[in-house]
């Protein structure tokens, strides 16, 4: 079965405490992408990777981070440095060089208490 | 130069209706524009795209009208049906060799009514 999951769908976390989010994709898309999501507010690009082992900052970067050991995998940690972590959290991957298309996961939803 | 502005916020329309939602871009190396559903609690899912060496693209009820003169581009629904009901997103980015960003709109509830 073919797709992007990301795990898990809810996550709860106590202000200071770092956590994880997953993304894993069987597409075999080169490229991947982490965007944030708030009411009003449309998508934000956090970071994204076109290649393994390579990774850039998006427009939110701030309190993030992310590492592409493999083609399917890129996972998303969310630092106690983020000021304003509660958010939906959307994890999206792209075939690669030539091809435009974005394709989204279901999201993980985060609440920090 | 980097942002894409989406009008209205909300729409109501009732069944059979025609949806219309606006977007506008600045950044003229934009040259893909596709459109997003999404459903609460979901991920977006791709809709329709369209590159600016056409004007109109249609799939099925879905149409995007582009004008590159003007830098903006608008997505139609024909016939609106209940099921339709869910937030759509514009979005712009860059040709493919490169990262192809997405920048996106802010959003567009739709509501279809009976």
């Amino acid at each position: 079965d073919g797709g992007i999951t990301q795990s898990p769908k809810y996550l709860f976390r106590k202000e200071g405490q770092n956590v994880t989010l997953s993304c894993e994709q069987n597409l075999n898309h080169d490229a991947m992408y982490w965007y944030r999501q708030d009411p009003g507010q449309g998508l934000r690009l956090i970071y994204y990777s076109q290649i393994v082992n390579d990774f850039q900052k998006g427009d939110i970067a701030e309190g993030y981070s992310v590492s592409r050991e493999k083609k399917e995998s890129f996972p998303l940690t969310v630092t106690s440095a983020q000021k304003n972590p509660t958010a939906f959290y959307l994890c999206a991957t792209r075939l690669g060089t030539g091809y435009n298309e974005q394709f989204f996961g279901p999201g993980t939803r985060l609440t920090v208490l | 130069q980097q942002q894409v502005k989406q009008s209205p916020q909300s729409l109501i329309v009732q069944k059979g209706g025609i949806s219309i939602i606006n977007c506008a871009y600045e950044n003229t190396a934009f040259d893909y524009f596709p459109w997003y559903q999404q459903f609460p609690g979901k991920g977006p899912a791709l809709l329709i795209a369209i590159r600016p060496d056409v004007s109109e693209k249609k799939e099925g009820r879905f149409t995007i009208s582009f004008n590159k003169s003007a830098k903006q581009f608008s997505l139609h629904i024909m016939d609106s049906q209940p099921g339709d009901s869910a937030t759509y997103f514009c979005a712009a980015s860059r040709r493919a060799g490169t990262a192809s960003k997405l920048t996106f709109g802010t959003g567009t509830r739709l509501q279809v009514t009976l």
